[in-house]
C-alpha cells in the first residue's frame, strides 16, 4: 500500500513570495490533515478535512493560508504572502474511518515539505 | 485547551537498557492516542495506537500503556538497540461532537540516543 505523498521535498522563498503544497493521501482515507512542525517543537494541526469538507481550521492563519481539497482526494496548502516565522515542516497525514473498528482514525504522515525563508 | 507534555526531553541510554518515556495530557477526554517516531529530516512513523476505552498496546520490543483518568500515557522500549535511535512524539486527539476525531495535539518530543 502506497503512503502519503507530499511534493516537494525542499522549497527556499523570499518573504513575501507565495509558495504552494500538494498531498496525495492514502487511498481510501476520507480524512486528511495538514500539520505545521517548526523546529524543536511538536507539529501543530493547521486544517482538517474530511471528503471535500473542511471540519476544523480554526489555528489556520487565514489572512495567508488557505488549503483546498478537490474531489475528496488530493489536497494543496498555499502560503501568501510569507512571512519568515513561517520556516518550518509542513505535514501531511491522512487516517481512515471504520466505526467501531480497532485502528480507527489512527493518522498516517506523509514525509513533509521542509519550507525555508529568507 | 488540551496540552501534551514529554518527559524526559532528551535521553542517553546504553544499549540493551530497557526504558520508559512518560506522556501526560491535560484533558482526559481524549478519543485516541498515538506514539510516533522521527527520524531527522523525515515524516513521523506511527508506532502504536491506543483507544480510548484500551488500556496498552504491545507491537514488538513496544509497549504503550494509557491511564485515561490521570492523563498518563507511558512507552516501554525493551532491550534498546543503536537503531532506536530518534525523537518519540506522545499525541492525543478528541472526540467530534458529530462523530469522529480531532486532529492531534502533540507533545514536544523525547529526544532518545542509544550509545553502541
Amino acid at each position: 500500500e502506497a503512503g502519503v505523498a507530499q511534493s516537494p521535498r525542499y522549497k527556499i522563498i523570499e518573504k513575501r513570495q507565495s509558495v504552494a503544497f500538494w498531498c496525495n493521501p492514502i487511498s481510501g482515507h476520507a480524512t486528511l490533515y495538514w500539520y505545521q512542525q517548526i523546529l524543536g517543537q511538536g507539529p501543530k494541526l493547521l486544517i482538517q478535512f474530511q471528503n471535500n469538507g473542511v471540519v476544523d481550521d480554526s489555528q489556520l492563519p487565514k489572512d495567508r493560508f488557505s488549503a483546498e481539497r478537490l474531489k475528496g482526494v488530493d489536497s494543496t496548502l498555499k502560503i501568501q504572502p510569507a512571512k519568515l516565522e513561517d520556516s518550518a515542516v509542513y505535514l501531511c497525514a491522512s487516517s481512515f474511518i471504520r466505526f467501531f473498528a480497532v485502528g480507527n482514525y489512527e493518522q498516517y504522515f506523509g514525509p513533509g515539505t521542509r519550507l525555508t525563508v529568507t | 485547551k488540551q496540552e501534551v507534555t514529554q518527559i524526559p526531553a532528551a535521553l542517553s541510554v546504553p544499549e540493551g537498557e530497557n526504558l520508559v518515556l512518560n506522556c501526560s495530557f491535560t484533558d482526559s477526554a481524549i478519543y485516541n492516542l498515538q506514539w510516533f517516531r522521527q527520524d531527522p529530516g523525515k515524516g513521523l512513523t506511527s508506532l502504536l495506537l491506543i483507544q480510548s476505552s484500551q488500556r496498552e498496546q504491545t507491537s514488538g520490543r513496544l509497549n504503550a500503556s494509557l491511564d485515561k483518568s490521570s492523563g498518563r500515557s507511558t512507552l516501554y522500549i525493551a532491550a534498546s538497540q543503536p537503531g532506536d535511535s530518534a525523537t518519540y512524539l506522545c499525541a492525543v486527539s478528541k472526540g467530534r461532537s458529530g462523530g469522529g476525531a480531532d486532529g492531534l495535539t502533540f507533545g514536544k518530543g523525547t529526544h532518545l540516543i542509544i550509545q553502541p
